[in-house]
């Protein structure tokens, strides 16, 4: 079966300082790839999303940026972080076609 | 408008009621329509997949889908406290190859004894 690891689960972070956001998948090859945002009492938010190594297509113009190295290995950095980046980011996956996207527990980010 | 569309709640029930929750969106080319449950703090949790217009019933939730109406719902019968949770509606849209999902802000659902 499918499973999906993100981590850290909680992260404090300072202003300016930078961001690293791991997530993988096992169970399943060539997954589309996801990363969502979730800030307090919103919606989720889509900021990335990638169809396959190397490609990644950006939803909102912000200080983040996205990354995936390997098939099934999506990152999400930022070289400086605002206050405004605080929420809970989300990682998911899906196959190809109609199918339903799957969430990793989350990491919840502070940023001070 | 918003591309999905949900009331916030929160909607209160008496536990064993039937519990509806509804979502609107404004994509006709949509295919493929999604339920969420999220409990306050953890990630979304994939309840229910509708793709045709009618109604998909599993277990105590049934899912209906009106795409002339834009409009699909979720029941939820014999609620119980542990269904007190946020319920996201979610709608994908094929584009360019990807699979993307567009969620409702939730309806806060509370289940009271």
């Amino acid at each position: 079966s499918q499973t999906i690891h993100q981590w850290p689960a909680t992260l404090v972070q300072p202003v300016g300082s930078p961001l690293s956001l791991e997530c993988t998948v096992e169970g399943t090859s060539n997954p589309n790839l996801y990363w969502y945002r979730q800030a307090a009492g919103r919606g989720l938010q889509l900021l990335f999303y990638s169809v396959g190594i190397g490609q990644i297509s950006s939803e909102v113009p912000q200080n983040l940026s996205a990354s995936r190295p390997q098939d099934r290995q999506f990152i999400l950095s930022s070289k400086k972080l605002l206050l405004s980046d605080s929420g809970f980011y989300l990682c998911a996956w899906s196959v190809i076609g109609t199918s339903p996207l799957h969430f990793g527990n989350g990491t919840r980010l502070t940023v001070t | 408008q918003k591309e999905v569309e949900q009331n916030s709640g929160p909607l209160s029930v008496p536990e064993g009621a039937i519990a509806s929750l509804n979502c609107t969106y404004s994509d006709r080319g949509s295919q493929s329509f999604f339920w969420y449950r999220q409990y306050s703090g953890k990630s979304p949790e994939l309840i229910m997949s509708i793709y045709s217009n009618g109604d998909k019933e599993d277990g105590r939730f049934t899912a209906q889908l009106n795409k002339a109406s834009q409009y699909v719902s979720l029941l939820i019968r014999d609620s119980q406290p542990s269904d007190s949770a946020t319920y996201l509606c979610a709608v994908n849209l094929l584009t360019g190859g990807g699979n993307k999902l567009t969620f409702g802000t939730g309806t806060q659902l509370k289940v009271e004894l």
